[in-house]
């Protein structure tokens, strides 16, 4: 079946640390992948994505690259703000489906 | 921007009360979902519905239902809520139909609901 795994939190950093938070997927076919970030009492936010392997989605400073021979889409940030502090979920789209499959979240907290 | 609004951010609700948490999005979108949150499980789907009057069940449908008699309207129920039922409720909507290869989803910002 189709499953998203990301690793558990809190990451705890100080400010323009170096930030990776992993996931991993298992899907049959060619998905999509995004991560989704949600701040203090939001709801989620997109905040990019990749459609196809090798593909690198950005979006303020965060970056992920679509590897398929190793099912991952990690996240990374060269140098992590306090305003950074959120919870990051890593979703999966299976193709040709309506049903986006998240991972449990990972809590960020960055401190200055 | 797309919204998506969700009409109450903070309930708090009786065991066995009839609840509606109310989704409005204003783009026009096909497609509308219910998702809830809850720590440790991340977010899990409901109820998704492609059209007026359609409605799929997601992972975790029972003891909940769904209403979509406006395209713009999306409405989860519960019909004799229970204390497991406390949870954060998700309510998301996207465009298009499929294949949804790269198609965003747009959230709303949560309803909390407590049940006692």
């Amino acid at each position: 079946g189709n499953s998203v795994t990301q690793m558990e939190g809190p990451v705890t950093l100080s400010e323009e640390a170096f930030l990776t938070i992993n996931c991993t997927y298992t899907a049959t076919g060619y998905p999509s992948l995004f991560w989704y970030v949600q701040y203090p009492g939001e709801g989620l936010q997109l905040l990019l994505k990749a459609t196809k392997a090798d593909d690198k989605g950005s979006n303020k400073g965060f970056e992920a690259t679509y590897r398929k021979e190793t099912t991952s889409f990690h996240l990374e940030k060269g140098s992590v703000q306090v305003s950074d502090s959120a919870v990051y979920f890593c979703a999966l789209l299976p193709y040709n489906t309506d049903k986006l499959i998240f991972g449990t979240g990972t809590r960020l907290q960055v401190f200055p | 921007d797309v919204k998506v609004t969700q009409s109450s951010r903070y309930l708090v609700k009786r065991t066995g009360e009839k609840v509606f948490l109310e989704c409005v999005q204003d783009m026009d979108h096909e497609n509308m979902f219910w998702y809830r949150q809850d720590p440790g499980l991340g977010l899990r789907l409901i109820y998704f519905s492609y059209d007026v009057k359609m409605k799929e069940k997601g992972d975790i449908p029972e003891g909940y239902s769904v209403s979509r008699e406006k395209k713009e309207r999306f409405s989860l129920i519960l019909e004799s809520a229970s204390t497991n039922q406390t949870s954060m409720y998700l309510c998301a909507s996207r465009p298009g139909r499929a294949p949804f290869s790269g198609n965003t989803i747009y959230f709303g910002e949560g309803s909390w609901l407590t049940v006692v």
